[in-house]
């Protein structure tokens, strides 16, 4: 069975770092093929892709938010953690995690964790 | 930022049969890359409903049904249920923006 789950801050002040840590079990990203990624969705709007990492390390990120965001991961703990810098009041959203799948041409999201409700402050 | 355009909401009586509409262009749908639907309940996580344009996920019932045409996609509901009222998105793949993008999202009440 395949979960994935979220875990951060609920709050954050304006200009810090958000750091999001995703820990999931059902699948190993050692194993060929496998890749996660983040997803956010602000209150009431539509979802928007943030970055992908892949089993042998890969990285891909949203072009407008490129500069701020790192993810990595931790095979070791079947984590993948996405730090986003300088956070402003745009940045308060609902972050989830999911797993990528390919198949041919077709990219799909067929796990997704809960979500972690993110609020930026001042 | 979306790059694929639903309509904002669809309604029907229940036991109709409802469409939503994704369009997008040659960069993603015109591409040929494929087409994927999310069913998201309030306060919850998107859920896989169609991938592929027209395979229904596990535990997904037949009444569901998704596919593609040129630089668009449908999902269509037939016998429409109380509980299919919720928020619908679809999904694909954007070449010139190199990232995964979804639709504006579609309200079914």
């Amino acid at each position: 069975q395949v979960t994935l789950k979220e875990s951060g801050p609920a709050l954050v002040k304006l200009t810090q770092t958000l750091t999001l840590t995703c820990t999931f079990s059902g699948f190993s990203l050692k194993t060929p093929g496998r890749r996660v990624t983040w997803i956010r969705q602000p209150p009431g709007r539509a979802l928007e892709w943030l970055a992908r990492i892949d089993w042998d390390g890969d990285k891909f990120y949203s072009t407008s938010l490129k500069t701020r965001l790192t993810i990595s991961k931790d095979t070791s703990k079947s984590q993948v953690v996405l730090t986003l810098t300088n956070v402003d009041p745009a940045d308060t959203a609902t972050y989830y995690c999911a797993r990528l799948r390919v198949v041919g041409k077709a990219y799909f999201f067929d796990y997704w964790g809960q979500g972690a409700r993110v609020t930026v402050s001042s | 930022q979306s790059v694929l355009t639903q309509p904002p909401s669809v309604s029907g009586a229940p036991g109709q049969r409802v469409t939503i509409s994704c369009t997008g262009s040659s960069s993603n749908i015109g591409a040929g890359y494929d087409v994927h639907w999310y069913q998201q309940l309030p306060g919850t996580a998107p859920r896989l409903l169609i991938f592929g344009n027209n395979n229904r996920s596990s535990g997904v019932p037949d009444r569901f049904s998704g596919s593609k045409s040129d630089t668009s996609a449908s999902l269509a509901i037939s016998g429409l249920q109380v509980e299919d009222e919720t928020d619908y998105y679809c999904q694909s793949y954007d070449t010139n923006l190199g990232l995964y993008v979804f639709g504006t999202g579609t309200k079914v009440t």
